[in-house]
């Protein structure tokens, strides 16, 4: 299977500020089949990016995706208070569906 | 809006059967472009996809847990369901129900699936 791997594992920034998440995957996924969610604490995932690169329905442009291959990037132009989350990436590209283990970004 | 609840035990003796139920409404769950999936996470922080099915019964298993999973669908009550046998302490999680949708456009990929809908979640202990 795919292992995905993230990093860091935590990043401390304040509001206002650049965050930038890293994902990388121990094999190809080609150029778009991975997926980046937002999960705050005692909800489910929410989708955030899909295709590498393409924003869900209501996700401000604040968030953008960027990557292929093996790796992948999201990044948060400037970080609201609502932002401070876990972060996963997921890849779509083999069975199993595989998850990274999370950025969690604090204040 | 689509919305998907789990519904089912919080606690499942070891060797028993875990069983977890998802009501969708706000959609239909009879028609193609859908996998009916479960994830869990465990520890509260590794989430594990488990499989999913569509309203055609085609299935998808993760591998780990094949030989002990079963996803079905009932299209005509708007449900989906997971049965995990042979439970130990190790499937303890917070089990969620979710959608795949497909997003592709043009040729058909099968890898342009993606899970833009989640239930809010059911923790299972497993524990005698």
């Amino acid at each position: 299977e795919i292992v995905l791997t993230q990093s860091p594992g935590t990043l401390s920034l304040s509001p206002g500020e650049r965050a930038t998440l890293s994902c990388k995957t121990s094999q190809s996924v080609g150029s778009s089949y991975l997926a980046w969610f937002q999960q705050k604490p005692g909800q489910a995932p929410r989708l955030l990016i899909y295709g590498a690169s393409t924003r869900a329905t209501g996700i401000p442009d604040r968030f953008s995706g960027s990557g292929s291959g093996t790796d992948f990037t999201l990044t948060i132009s400037r970080l609201e208070p609502d932002d401070f989350a876990v972060y996963y990436c997921q890849q779509s590209g083999s069975s199993p569906l595989t998850f990274g283990g999370g950025t969690r970004v604090e204040i | 809006q689509v919305q998907l609840q789990e519904s089912g035990p919080g606690l499942v003796k070891p060797s028993e059967t875990l069983s977890l139920t998802c009501t969708v409404s706000g959609g239909s769950i009879n028609r193609g472009g859908y996998f009916w999936t479960w994830i869990r996470q465990l520890s509260g922080r590794g989430l594990e996809w488990i499989g999913d099915n569509d309203y055609s019964d085609i299935r998808n298993y993760n591998p780990s847990l094949k030989s002990r999973v079963d996803i079905s669908v009932d299209t005509s009550k708007s449900q989906f369901s997971l049965k995990l046998k042979s439970v130990t302490a190790a499937d303890t999680a917070v089990y969620y129900c979710a959608r795949r949708t497909y997003f592709g456009s043009g040729r058909y990929d099968p890898n342009k699936y993606y899970i833009d809908y989640w239930g809010q979640g059911a923790l299972v202990t497993v524990s005698s």
